[in-house]
């Protein structure tokens, strides 16, 4: 099991350069894949998804690539700004008909420096 | 933009009583959680509701936690005799089908004495 007070990865970069956050997800049978952003005293925010038929899509100045041979996903933040700082979470939906429960990561805090 | 609202933000309880934590989904969804946050851990599912009843619980959702949508706007998450582990953000989301984005609301810092 998790031990209580999880420590978080950090990953602290300078405002402007490009970041990048990594998550092992867990299960194989996963489908579906999220990424969260949650600032604090905030609820999740909906950041970017991907679905398992794809390895990369792009948003606004985001872009997640899915690499399901080895259950990796990334998150990666271009010409990043103080107000991104914030723990990212992914997280994962497993496939075959479950109405939902989300399986969220460890998360990683980002630190923007100005 | 259309978003999840909670309320209360913080609810104080002693260890016993019954709380009732309230949230307001995205007015055109149809399906609904509950998550909850222990301080500095991982966000964990604990139900999702849909038709007017639980489609899914986590094991964390045991027979003091009830859920219901008591009218055609609110989704509530009723814990009856609250215990000091209780203590929790919890989150409450929406989605407009099963395999769409939960948008989540601001939370409920529940803080049990």
């Amino acid at each position: 099991g998790e031990s209580v007070g999880l420590h978080l990865p950090t990953l602290s970069v300078q405002e402007g350069d490009n970041s990048i956050i990594n998550c092992a997800y867990s299960n194989s049978a996963s489908d579906y894949f999220i990424w969260y952003k949650q600032e604090s005293g905030k609820g999740p925010q909906f950041i970017i998804d991907i679905r398992s038929n794809m390895d990369k899509r792009q948003g606004q100045r985001v872009t997640v690539l899915l690499n399901k041979t080895v259950k990796h996903l990334s998150l990666q933040i271009a010409a990043t700004q103080p107000g991104d700082s914030a723990v990212y979470f992914c997280a994962e939906k497993v496939s075959g008909g479950s109405q939902g429960n989300l399986i969220f990561g460890k998360g990683t805090k980002l630190s923007v420096k100005p | 933009e259309p978003e999840v609202t909670q309320t209360p933000s913080h609810q104080v309880t002693q260890m016993g009583q019954e709380v009732i934590l309230r949230c307001v989904p995205i007015s055109n969804h149809l399906y609904f959680y509950w998550y909850r946050q222990i301080l500095g851990q991982k966000v964990e599912f604990l139900v999702s509701f849909y038709n007017n009843e639980i489609s899914e619980k986590s094991e964390i959702f045991d027979d003091q936690f009830s859920v219901e949508r008591p009218d055609g706007s609110n989704f509530t998450l009723k814990i009856r005799s609250t215990k000091l582990e209780d203590s929790a953000m919890y989150f409450c989301a929406s989605a407009a089908a099963s395999r769409d984005t939960q948008y989540f609301g601001p939370g409920t810092r529940l803080t049990v004495l």
